[in-house]
């Protein structure tokens, strides 16, 4: 069965600081991974997504996620932290379903 | 281009009682899913539909059911509310890209907060 696993439950980090959010997954095949972000009261936003090729991919917002089959990660890196970057963030992986993990609040101070 | 919307946005209902939420696709989606979001947890899997028809289901009783339209909006309905059902629920539509795999991108609605008493 697919799984996510998100271990840091609160990540606090200054503005202008660099940020990297940990993923790892459990999946028998190769996986397509996301990462979504939620504002309080909001919805899910997808931040980008890792289906097949380029290791390093993109997203929206001057994120960043790196697939590492190896070490079964898909971590979120920014180089620098905006203040509106505060808001919880989800890493999640589809097989037949979408499987999300619990979820890692970030929060910028500044 | 219209995004995926959910009505209503709040609702507090009673145990035991029952209870129908709505979702709009995102125009020229024909998939809709639906999620459960409990209080400090990531969003779990419900169901899924797929041109009106049920595409999968996550591990929940079938208490939780749902519809699909022609339209491919949709809506969950929930018989017999226990207090544990309180919760956001997510709705999400996309298109599928192809391949066994069903895997594409979704997007999301503002959810609807359900709460229990």
């Amino acid at each position: 069965a697919q799984s996510v696993t998100q271990p840091d439950i609160h990540i606090t980090v200054s503005e202008g600081a660099s940020l990297e959010l940990r993923c790892n997954y459990s999946y028998g095949a190769t996986p397509y991974l996301f990462w979504y972000v939620q504002s309080p009261g909001q919805g899910l936003q997808l931040l980008l997504k890792y289906f097949s090729g380029d290791t390093l991919v993109q997203g929206i917002k001057g994120f960043e996620a790196e697939f590492k089959r190896s070490q079964s990660s898909f971590n979120l890196r920014k180089p620098s932290v905006h203040w509106s970057d505060a808001a919880e963030y989800f890493c999640a992986v589809e097989g037949n379903k979408l499987v999300f993990g619990a979820g890692t609040i970030l929060r910028v101070k500044s | 281009e219209t995004g995926v919307t959910q009505s209503p946005t709040h609702l507090i209902k009673t145990r035991g009682q029952q209870v129908t939420l709505r979702c709009s696709s995102q125009s020229g989606h024909n998939t809709v899913s639906w999620y459960q979001q409990a209080l400090g947890q990531g969003p779990q899997f419900i169901f899924q539909y797929y041109r009106e028809e049920e595409n999968g289901r996550g591990n929940f009783p079938p208490r939780f059911s749902g519809l699909q339209f022609p339209n491919y909006s949709s809506e969950l309905n929930v018989n017999a509310l226990e207090l544990d059902d309180s919760a956001l629920y997510l709705c999400a539509s996309s298109f599928p890209t192809g391949g066994e795999q069903i895997s594409y991108e979704q997007y999301f609605g503002p959810g609807t907060r359900l709460t229990v008493t």
